[in-house]
């Protein structure tokens, strides 16, 4: 029982462009949504949260959308840049715990 | 600051032998998460902490797994007898209140855990 699904593994987008990831969910007592960054042999690093009675959130280049009614949630990077090549997770939070998704994997390309 | 600390970083060790996984959480957070990740079910959520007290250990996968914390800047994540499919990348994390949003969970690097 997946209550957090990203359900594209990865995805290719060009330097300067915009990179939107996607997140879907199931659980309707989930109160805030985050993402985490993740690059190769480190921790997964907090990026960005919404909490469920806002529908979106801005912090510089990331902005997340939270479509409620669509139980949907998506993370826009403008412009992408070669560093933010790493693996997105989103996760739902409630009751003290996070349910991440799998991830899905961004690469930027110069 | 010094962010959460894991140790070791890589341990490789036979089918049956006991580990045991090692976590520093950042000073003054008051929970402290153990998740294990691997490619077909990504980051799971083993056991957490509150105060140094198990809260939800509903996550973890068998009786060989324990965790414990001793006092408030160090938490153990121990598997005894290992097996091959305990291998995986394990995760240890700590936040100031629950982790919600405003106060979200900070990462360890990770311990990658191979059991031949």
């Amino acid at each position: 029982d997946q209550q957090v699904k990203q359900n594209s593994p990865s995805l290719s987008v060009q330097e300067g462009r915009i990179s939107i990831l996607n997140c879907d969910y199931t659980n309707s007592m989930f109160d805030y949504f985050l993402w985490y960054k993740k690059y190769p042999a480190e921790g997964p690093t907090f990026l960005i949260s919404i909490s469920s009675i806002k529908d979106k959130n801005e912090d510089g280049r990331f902005t997340v959308f939270l479509n409620k009614s669509a139980k949907h949630l998506s993370l826009h990077i403008v412009p992408s840049q070669p560093g933010d090549s790493a693996v997105y997770f989103c996760a739902g939070s409630g009751t003290y715990k996070y349910i991440f998704g799998t991830g899905t994997r961004l690469k930027v390309l110069a | 600051d010094a962010g959460v600390i894991q140790s070791p970083r890589h341990e490789v060790t036979e089918m049956g032998q006991e580990v045991t996984l090692r976590c520093k959480p950042i000073s003054g957070h008051d929970y402290l998460f153990w998740y294990r990740q691997t490619m077909m079910r990504g980051l799971e959520l083993l056991i957490y902490f509150n105060n140094n007290v198990p809260i939800d250990d509903s996550g973890m996968p068998e009786d060989r797994f324990s965790a414990k914390m001793p006092n408030a800047s160090f938490s153990t994540l121990k598997i005894q007898p290992s097996e091959p499919r305990d291998s995986a990348v394990y995760f240890c994390a700590s936040s100031l209140s629950a982790g919600t949003g405003d106060k979200p969970q900070h990462f360890g690097d990770g311990t990658r855990l191979s059991i031949l």
